[in-house]
């Protein structure tokens, strides 16, 4: 089942910060985060796995919370090159793949 | 380390020919292969989960018989449209993991543009 993200975009100034957050109906095993350009593959940023844990990557981080099935992505004092659509991607119990959200549009301007 | 190429980067072609795409695991060996579709502004969508030396597995609403995959060795996985239609023009990723993707990143070849026109 598609995990929800949301916002579905947003707009940032550089400097500023973002919270894209991404939920399931579904019991979660791990959370994915990936950043895709226009027109170029995802590139994978972080895994979080069950345990309710929390990793940072620079300047960005993230949380899983397993009891509201639910993980958030943290950008702080963004960059332009943060510009990008944000995925995360979900694996659940009994399954060997990995299924994505619809993605969240950030944009960050000067 | 863990580098996955994908050829062609883009390909055009008639309404009703076949188009195969390579994907290679370079730097490690992969029993296990991912193959995604995306359209537009929208989100990545598995199409097949590739295993080595034995049939693919399809995702609901995926037709089997039009989109052929072959994972012959622990490297290459192939992904064939067959009877391509304007409709199957997309972004086809493939994508790898070196261990179970419960703990471990995939990693994506660079994709390939499918136009049919």
């Amino acid at each position: 089942q598609q995990p929800v993200q949301s916002p579905q975009a947003v707009i940032l100034r550089e400097g500023e910060d973002a919270v894209i957050n991404c939920s399931s109906s579904k019991a979660l095993y791990s959370v994915h985060w990936y950043r895709q350009k226009h027109g170029e593959a995802p590139v994978f940023l972080m895994i979080l796995l069950k345990g309710g844990e929390q990793k940072g990557h620079e300047k960005i981080s993230a949380s899983f919370n397993e009891k509201k099935q639910q993980s958030s992505l943290y950008l702080t004092a963004s960059q332009l090159s943060y510009s990008g659509t944000y995925f995360c991607g979900l694996t659940q119990g009994g399954s060997e793949k990995l299924v994505f959200g619809k993605g969240t549009k950030l944009t960050v301007n000067p | 380390g863990a580098v996955v190429s994908q050829h062609p980067s883009w390909v055009i072609c008639k309404s009703g020919t076949s188009v195969k795409i390579e994907c290679r695991s370079l730097d490690f060996q992969a029993t296990t292969m991912f193959w995604y579709r995306q359209f537009p502004k929208q989100s990545l969508m598995l199409m097949a989960t590739s295993n080595e030396g034995s049939k693919a597995t399809y995702e609901q609403g995926v037709e089997k018989d039009k989109f052929l995959i072959n994972h012959a060795s622990l490297t290459l996985s192939t992904l064939t449209v067959t009877s391509a239609h304007p409709e199957d023009s997309s972004f086809y990723i493939c994508s790898a993991s070196l261990r179970s993707i419960y703990n471990s990143p995939l990693h994506f070849g660079n994709g390939t543009r499918l136009t049919v026109t």
